[in-house]
């Protein structure tokens, strides 16, 4: 199984600010991830999806990059309704066996 | 517009069985791969299953293999997930999810809550 480990935990940054979420792949992926946001008691939000494409309607602050075994997503200048929990998801194996970080809240500063 | 609305949830004992059903709406349903994920209270999201755009194929988390069966019924929109054998592990929101291509997930219900408590 490959295991997905976001980093750090809890980020605090203040509006107008950058911020910088890491994720990283037991193994190499490629390029395979996608990235989530998810706001309380709401269900996730897809942001970027093959490491760096923007979904559709997803602001041009939000960009990801990343490939292998080291991805990052960042958002350029932060906006109050940025402020959710992120997810990282690979989706490079087979037999399907899809696997999610645990996650980064991003919280006001 | 798209859109998954899932139901069944609810309390449950251990070792009970539970069925939760997902109507979709606003988009070919028979033309996408659907997914079950979970979210247990506080924690992070899990994959649990997902069943090919024509119920051929089907594959499951280890966590969950033996106790639930993901299925679909494509002349009624709707996605299944009966659950068996539950455990207290298995509280959690459940989230039914479409994929592009067996790949990422672009549409997402609302989310139903599952309670194993005796």
């Amino acid at each position: 199984e490959i295991v997905m480990t976001q980093s750090p935990a809890t980020l605090s940054v203040s509006p107008g600010e950058r911020a910088t979420l890491s994720c990283r792949a037991s193994q190499s992926i490629n390029s395979n991830l996608a990235w989530y946001q998810q706001k309380p008691g709401q269900a996730p939000r897809l942001l970027i999806y093959g490491s760096s494409t923007r979904a559709t309607g997803i602001p041009a602050r939000f960009s990801g990059s990343g490939s292998g075994t080291e991805f990052t997503l960042t958002i350029s200048s932060l906006q109050s309704e940025d402020f959710a929990v992120y997810s990282c998801q690979q989706y490079n194996n087979w037999p399907p066996m899809y696997t999610f970080g645990q996650g980064t809240k991003l919280e006001i500063k | 517009q798209e859109q998954l609305v899932e139901s069944g949830g609810g309390v449950v004992q251990p070792g009970r069985s539970l069925g939760l059903s997902c109507a979709a709406s606003g988009f070919t349903f028979s033309n996408y791969g659907m997914h079950w994920v979970r979210q247990a209270p506080g924690k992070g999201l899990e994959w649990v299953a997902v069943i090919w755009h024509d119920g051929r194929n089907k594959y499951y988390a280890d966590s969950v293999k033996g106790r639930f069966t993901i299925s679909r019924d494509n002349s009624k929109n709707t996605l299944y997930l009966q659950m068996n054998s539950l455990r207290a592990e298995d509280t959690a929101v459940y989230y039914c999810t479409r994929d592009i291509s067996s790949s990422w997930f672009d549409c997402w219900g609302q989310g139903i809550l599952v309670t194993v408590s005796s």
